[in-house]
This record gives C-alpha cells, structure tokens and sequence, in this order.
C-alpha cells in the first residue's frame, strides 16, 4: 500500500541552487498535483496535470517546473532557489470514490 | 481575499466537547466539499467529504454545507485526545481542476 511516495522528506539548500523534488504514485491515477504548506496560509495549488503529458499551472507557480512523462511520475524542479520557497512540499493524486485526494507524507525543503 | 476562508485557531477544548470547525468560499462554481484531517509531520487525510448542500455523517463526524450562504462546517461529537489534528476545509469545482484549501484549524482536545 504505497500510495504517493515523495523523496527526499528533509533538504537544505543554497539560495540559486536547483533540486527536484520526486513524486510516484501507485494507483494509476491520472490527475496528480504538487502542492506548498506554509503557516497561516493553508494549502496552496503550484501545478497540477490531468495525465501523462498535460501539466498546467495552480496558484504559485512561480519559481516552479513540472513534467508528466509517465501516469506514475510528477517530479517538481526548482529552478534557482529562493528563501521565499522554504516550504512543506505536497504530492498527491486523485481518483477514485469522491475524488479523493491522497497526499504523500511531505518534504520539508529550506533554503539558506 | 482566498477562495476558502478558515479561522486557523488555535482551538483548544476538554475531552467530551462538541467540537464546530468554519469555513466560508467565494466561488458560487465549487460543488464538491471535503474535510482533511492532518497529524503533526503527516500529509493530510480526507475525513468526509459533500457533494452540494446538506449533511453528511460518519460515525462521531457531521459535515454540514449551506450553500445560500457558502459556509461549511464539521462537527466533532465526544471529542477525543486523538482528535487533536489541523483539520483543513477543501472545495472543489465540478470540472474539478483545482482543488482550494482553507488555512486549516489546529484542534487540541484536552484529556
């Protein structure tokens, strides 16, 4: 019962570096979204696809880059690092009874 | 002003309380309602979900949606210590692209 599966869970870097967060998911759902949780502002949308090949911007999608080459995978670039990105980053996936959105367990990202 | 309104609290009850958790959207468009519950360090759980107006119940959990005057709510009966969570409203379109969270309200039941 993997779920969604994102890597790395802790990262620190470097205001200009780039990193990609991961994100697979198991249950051959074709909409999957990355989302930013930060104090006080909940929840916020950064890009989202509706399958393999079709990704399209959400909230804050700046700073952000995605592809969906495969179902399974959604990773999440970050071009040149800000301190403005430090974050809890989110992946989730959604199908099934109620459109169920189901999260990954978060990477909590900090740039110095 | 967010599309989804929530009073992030901190809301602190005793074991046993009725427990009402608020929020208000602007978008006449959303259809579908939910509750997230999430843990500490945790990615987020749906609890319930709506579709339109009305109630729904499960168990200890009522989730309520008025739709005249866009408020949602979640009503927790006999609270619980392991109710303690950020419990976080979500409303979603029918064409169901983007999903729209409230900031989340941080519950904690005192035993």
């Amino acid at each position: 019962n993997a779920g969604v599966t994102q890597t790395p869970k802790f990262q620190v870097l470097k205001t200009g570096q780039s990193m990609t967060l991961q994100c697979a998911q198991d249950m051959n759902h074709e909409y999957m979204s990355w989302y930013r949780q930060d104090p006080g502002m909940g929840l916020r949308l950064i890009h989202y696809s509706v399958g393999a090949g079709i990704t399209d911007q959400g909230e804050v999608p700046n700073g952000y880059n995605v592809s969906r080459s495969t179902t399974e995978d959604f990773p999440l670039r970050l071009l040149s690092a800000a301190p403005s990105q430090t974050s809890v980053y989110f992946c989730a996936s959604r199908g099934g009874r109620g459109n169920t959105i189901y999260f990954g367990e978060g990477s909590w990202l900090t740039v110095v | 002003q967010k599309e989804v309104e929530q009073d992030p609290g901190p809301l602190s009850v005793p074991e046993g309380a009725i427990v009402s958790l608020n929020c208000t959207y602007s978008n006449s468009a959303f259809q579908y309602f939910m509750w997230y519950r999430q843990y500490s360090r945790k990615g987020p759980e749906l609890l319930m979900y709506t579709y339109s107006s009305g109630n729904k119940e499960d168990g200890r959990f009522t989730a309520q949606v008025d739709k005249s005057s866009k408020y949602i709510s979640l009503f927790i009966r006999d609270s619980q210590p392991s109710d303690s969570a950020t419990y976080l409203c979500a409303s979603q379109d029918t064409g169901g692209f983007k999903t729209i969270f409230g900031a989340g309200t941080r519950l904690f039941v005192k035993a």
